[in-house]
């Protein structure tokens, strides 16, 4: 079965600092990982995507992550926080075993981080 | 384009009660599933449906039921609220493309509190 760690469930960062948050993997199969972000009281937008090409990926808002195999690993980072990066961050894993005409799309997602950012 | 909607935004039911939470799409999207939220656990799928007519459970559906009789819309129905229920309850939607998985996209949630 596949699954989602995230590292931290809170990680807290001052204005202009790097933000990195955690996330790691397991799957059988080739995974297709996202990033989602969740603002106080909406619902979640996507960030970003993998899904088998390049393996640094661009999202959003100065988001990107970086897809290492050898590591089962998904991390995002933005180089500077801003205060708008204040939010909860998902990462969710939708594998290849999953894609049948019958159940395509399923995504299991991780315990999500709260991302602070400090002034 | 309004996206995804669900309604209502919040409610509270007393434990036995039944309801719907209802969801809507208007972007023609084939993939339709339920998710809950509850604190340090993420979002769990509820059950899902990749049609008009077609529907599966998740992860966790005991208590649920959906049904999809058109594409536009996909409630999710209570049998009878347990206090295990509450939670936050986010409706999504995505094209179906049968090889990769297409970006979902999200509704703004029902908080739903059962006492």
């Amino acid at each position: 079965a596949q699954s989602v760690t995230q590292l931290g469930s809170h990680v807290s960062v001052s204005e202009g600092a790097l933000v990195l948050l955690r996330c790691n993997y397991s799957s059988s199969v080739p995974p297709y990982l996202f990033w989602y972000v969740q603002y106080p009281n909406q619902g979640l937008q996507l960030l970003l995507k993998y899904t088998s090409a390049a393996t640094l990926v661009k999202g959003i808002n100065g988001f990107e992550a970086e897809f290492k195999k050898s590591e089962t690993s998904f991390h995002l980072t933005k180089p500077s926080a801003h205060m708008s990066d204040a939010a909860e961050y998902f990462c969710a894993v939708s594998g290849s075993e999953y894609l049948s005409s019958s159940n395509t799309g399923k995504l299991i997602f991780g315990q999500g981080t709260t991302l602070q950012v400090k002034p | 384009n309004a996206g995804v909607t669900q309604t209502p935004k919040f409610q509270v039911l007393k434990t036995g009660q039944s309801m719907t939470l209802q969801c809507a799409q208007d972007m023609n999207h084939e993939y339709m599933s339920w998710y809950r939220q509850d604190p340090g656990m993420g979002l769990r799928l509820i059950h899902y449906s990749v049609g008009a007519g077609i529907t599966d459970q998740g992860e966790v559906p005991n208590g649920y039921n959906v049904s999809r009789s058109t594409t536009e819309d996909f409630p999710l129905r209570l049998l009878s609220a347990a206090p295990s229920q509450t939670s936050v309850y986010f409706c999504a939607s995505s094209y179906f493309m049968g090889g990769t998985p297409e970006t979902q996209y999200f509704g703004p949630g029902t908080r739903l509190l059962v006492l």
